[in-house]
């Protein structure tokens, strides 16, 4: 069975230009969840989607959006890009997301605005 | 509010030796699950091991241990005969149901495995 996918890898963009980050699920998940990764403010929840529609919000500005598709693959748009932007974005996936010992996280989107 | 803490911002181990890595967390929830995580340098998240609130065991995997004392809200993960393989960073996390289930992070221990 794959594993959690995220594309691309690496991505550097320029302050005010903006970024779309891809995630595609194990097989059979309907949970995505993402997650901004910082040396400053550490490891942060952005949103979490279930059946195309966001379920669940953390504390980030309007520029940090998100949808997900009937395939269950979903994409996280930055728009407006900042330097402190620069980060690791993780995606996860489970079946429900409702099952508090079941999560998969993908390999990571590294980003660097400069 | 849901919180995770991790006092030891670096750790040195002895290769073959074992380390305990500190995890305390704070909720009021009934039903959670705490987790750890390694992160090497590439960025991956590997899942380590899992405890969830009404386990009356502590979890095991291999060479990790998750001592779990429920009262003191505390979580530690056990890593016996270390390698230099090891060496990375740990997260501890927390899932609760009131919190809606996203994952609450700790800020990290990075362990250095000594040859």
């Amino acid at each position: 069975k794959a594993g959690v996918t995220q594309t691309p890898r690496y991505l550097i963009k320029t302050r005010g230009q903006q970024v779309t980050l891809s995630c595609s699920p194990i097989s059979g998940h309907r949970s995505v969840s993402w997650y901004q990764q910082t040396p400053g403010q550490g490891l942060q929840f952005l949103f979490e989607y279930f059946s195309e529609t966001q379920r669940n919000k953390g504390n980030f500005p309007g520029r940090f959006s998100g949808r997900q598709f009937s395939n269950s693959r979903s994409e996280m748009n930055v728009s407006t890009l900042e330097l402190g932007d620069s980060a690791l974005y993780l995606c996860a996936s489970s079946l429900s997301g409702r099952n508090l010992y079941e999560q998969y996280f993908g390999p990571g989107t590294r980003l660097t605005v400069t | 509010a849901q919180k995770i803490t991790q006092t030891q911002p670096g750790m040195f181990v002895q290769e073959k030796e074992a380390v305990t890595l500190d995890c305390t967390y704070d909720t009021s929830d009934q039903s959670y699950g705490l987790f750890w995580y390694k992160q090497p340098s590439s960025g991956e998240m590997i899942f380590l091991i899992y405890q969830g609130s009404y386990d009356e065991q502590n979890a095991t995997e291999g060479r990790y241990s998750l001592n779990f004392q429920k009262a003191r809200k505390s979580a530690n993960l056990v890593i016996s005969a270390s390698q230099l393989g090891d060496s990375a960073m740990y997260f501890c996390a927390m899932r609760e149901m009131e919190g809606g289930f996203k994952t609450i992070f700790g800020a990290g221990t990075r362990l250095f495995v000594k040859a």
